[in-house]
């Protein structure tokens, strides 16, 4: 049972255009929401989080916007740049300290110049 | 800076060999994690531990193994590889009750 579900599964982007990749979960235990950032030959990486006391968080170019009833949160990258592309997890866990991340199954950005 | 080292970048074993494949982390983590990285299926949890000589199984551990000895090291063990087991393997460490977790550079594991 996929607890994380991710798409797309790939998106090309132009220079500039913003990017937006969706999730959706399953479990209301979950209240944690990392997005991670692979770039090819390297391990993935933490880029932004949210917990779901807010509706939004922004860092930057990069923003989660989280809707709780819906179960549903997303990353939008604005201005996209050549150098976003990448593979995009997003994941969940629970708070508890013997927690696990569950991720989604990621997205293969591409930006072109 | 957290570093997560996974000893090989790439191998390549037999079909029934068994495998060792080690992580080494620098910060003193408590908690660290193996995953398999495979096209189309995302980060999938092999095993993780909490704690030196504690263990637990993730969401596919048929077929693997773990050891924890030292708190810094990890290491998964195929004991008979298979084919099906070709793959990128990930490890990552996390301080006891935080969040982040930090991935090293992964081990492309080829099975023939």
């Amino acid at each position: 049972q996929q607890q994380v579900k991710q798409s797309p599964q790939s998106l090309i982007v132009q220079k500039g255009g913003i990017s937006i990749i969706n999730c959706a979960y399953e479990n209301t235990a979950f209240d944690y929401f990392p997005w991670y950032q692979q770039f090819p030959g390297k391990g993935p990486a933490l880029l932004i989080a949210i917990r779901p006391d807010v509706s939004e968080k922004k860092e930057g170019r990069f923003t989660i916007s989280f809707n709780k009833s819906a179960k549903q949160f997303s990353l939008h990258i604005m201005d996209s740049q050549p150098g976003d592309s990448a593979t995009y997890f997003c994941a969940a866990s629970t708070d508890s300290g013997y927690s696990t991340l569950t991720f989604g199954k990621g997205t293969m950005l591409l930006v072109s110049p | 800076d957290v570093k997560v080292t996974q000893s090989s970048r790439y191998l390549v074993k037999r079909t029934g060999e068994k495998v060792f494949l080690e992580c080494v982390q620098d910060m003193d983590h408590e908690n660290m994690f193996w995953y398999r990285q495979d096209p189309g299926l995302g980060l999938r949890l092999i095993y993780f531990s909490y704690d030196v000589k504690m263990k637990e199984k993730g969401d596919i551990p048929e077929g693997y193994s773990v050891s924890r000895e030292k708190k810094e090291r990890f290491s998964l063990i195929l004991e008979s590889a298979s084919t099906n087991q070709t793959s990128m393997y990930l490890c990552a460490s996390r301080r006891a009750g935080g969040t982040e977790a930090f991935f090293g550079q992964g081990t492309r594991l080829t099975v023939v």
